[in-house]
């Protein structure tokens, strides 16, 4: 069972849509994070944000805009994207602030770009 | 920039042998998480390390934190079949109120029954 869940759980689009990866979380974590994973690689940091602001974006293309609507939600919107960008969409939460805390991962939207 | 570094990449071993997989940062980090994923799945928390030359045992798991707080490293006894999967360190860098969880390339681990 995963208290972070993610939707859709697979998406394919093409080069011209524009769709949305959506995360909901109860656990009450005010850091809420974006991570990309390709095949065979690490969860490569996109965005996170705290305390429902844009604490962290890592140089990510224009073409991925997060949104923080409260502190249970995160959206991922998607417009323009390549097929490169194909790859699982992690979210993920922890406590806010400077402590050290784990992650906790929802399950991924694997994302194809057509 | 900062990295952290994880090998080796792939292991095969097999089923009662030992595994060993190595974390090494290039700065010092604040503290060091490890997570396993198993095939198709999503990451999952194992542990964290904070303290310099921190030793944690989760039954047949044991991870270490260097004295420097710059490597790592998780070793599992007498592996089992359910151990298969990537096991990834993740260090912890400041950053703002929030901080920057980087992880390393992860291990694979493949276990002939």
């Amino acid at each position: 069972d995963t208290e972070v869940t993610q939707t859709p759980k697979h998406l394919v689009m093409g080069m011209t849509n524009k769709k949305s990866l959506k995360c909901e979380q109860h656990m009450g974590h005010r850091a809420m994070y974006w991570y990309k994973q390709k095949a065979k690689k690490p969860p490569e940091l996109m965005f996170v944000y705290s305390y429902e602001k844009l604490s962290i974006n890592e140089s990510v293309p224009s073409r991925f805009s997060p949104e923080c609507p409260n502190s249970s939600l995160l959206n991922l919107h998607l417009h323009a994207l390549q097929p490169e960008d194909s790859a699982l969409y992690l979210c993920a939460v922890k406590r806010a602030g400077t402590e050290p805390g784990e992650l906790f991962f929802g399950e991924g939207s694997r994302l194809t770009v057509l | 920039g900062q990295q952290v570094m994880q090998i080796p990449q792939y292991q095969h071993v097999q089923e009662g042998e030992d595994f060993t997989t190595y974390c090494n940062s290039s700065t010092t980090l604040s503290n060091i998480q490890w997570y396993k994923q198993r095939p198709g799945g999503h990451p999952v928390f194992l542990i964290q390390l904070v303290k310099s030359g921190e030793v944690k045992k989760q039954k047949r798991l044991t991870f270490q934190f260097g004295e420097a707080k710059k490597n790592s490293s998780l070793h599992i006894t007498a592996t089992q079949t359910t151990d298969v999967g990537t096991y990834f360190c993740a260090g912890l860098l400041l950053g703002g109120n929030t901080g920057k969880l980087i992880f390393g390339q992860g291990t694979t681990l493949q276990v002939k029954p």
